[in-house]
């Protein structure tokens, strides 16, 4: 089993639209998680971080956590096309000892 | 300069040569991380250093040779690699390994081609 899996998509959703992308992870110990966006060609920039169960408001995202369920989601709400990436869940294992474990991402794809 | 910068940004070079990229982070952070991305495949660690001492090394063919001379610059020394090594090597970093508030900042990447 992976240790942080994501649907591979293309999730594609109308501009406008919530999008909403999902992540599981196996580690039960867990502290701490992140959403990066990387378009193509270009580096993975953090854009939420999520600690505590619950959700994690930061204008047009939304972060969800729910450590019971091992799971996180982000929410873009009025996608753009400028929304239209790869988003990487990250988390952190191992009370941190270790370097961030990466899902494969998820393809995002915002149709005008 | 700020955060995170990588260079060069775009390199080719044949399996007989020798080439270093480099990594500068201008955040004051004290681990830094080179990853690995080949096309639609997810990022690879590749090494950690933490205060300039190497804590992770994941299995990593030895034509891969890291540096770190100090907490701000991170090297990666190249020599006679295959064409699967072509692909963007990334550099991160982050305030410090052993927190779990543990925020990653990537570089720019460096785009390599081996021919």
């Amino acid at each position: 089993q992976k240790e942080v899996e994501q649907n591979s998509g293309p999730l594609s959703v109308p501009e406008g639209a919530i999008a909403s992308l999902n992540c599981t992870y196996s580690d039960r110990v867990s502290q701490s998680f992140f959403w990066y966006r990387q378009y193509s060609g270009k580096s993975p920039e953090l854009i939420m971080s999520i600690y505590s169960n619950g959700d994690k408001e930061d204008g047009r995202f939304t972060a969800q956590l729910n450590k019971a369920s091992q799971y996180v989601s982000l929410l873009i709400r009025d996608s753009q096309p400028s929304d239209s990436a790869t988003y990487l869940c990250a988390v952190n294992q191992d009370m941190g000892r270790r370097a961030l474990t990466f899902g494969s991402g998820t393809r995002l794809q915002v149709q005008p | 300069e700020t955060g995170v910068t990588q260079t060069p940004r775009h390199l080719v070079m044949g399996m007989t040569n020798k080439k270093s990229l480099k990594c500068e982070q201008h955040l004051g952070h004290n681990a830094m991380y080179w990853y690995k991305q080949s096309a639609k495949k997810p990022l690879e660690l590749m090494f950690v250093y933490s205060l300039e001492e190497r804590v992770e090394n994941n299995s990593v063919p030895s034509r891969f040779s890291p540096e770190c001379p100090n907490s701000s610059h991170l090297f990666l020394h190249l020599h006679t690699l295959q064409p699967e090594d072509s692909a963007l090597y990334l550099c991160a970093s982050s305030q410090v390994l052993g927190m779990a508030y543990n925020e990653q900042f990537f570089g720019p990447g460096t785009r390599l081609t081996v021919l």
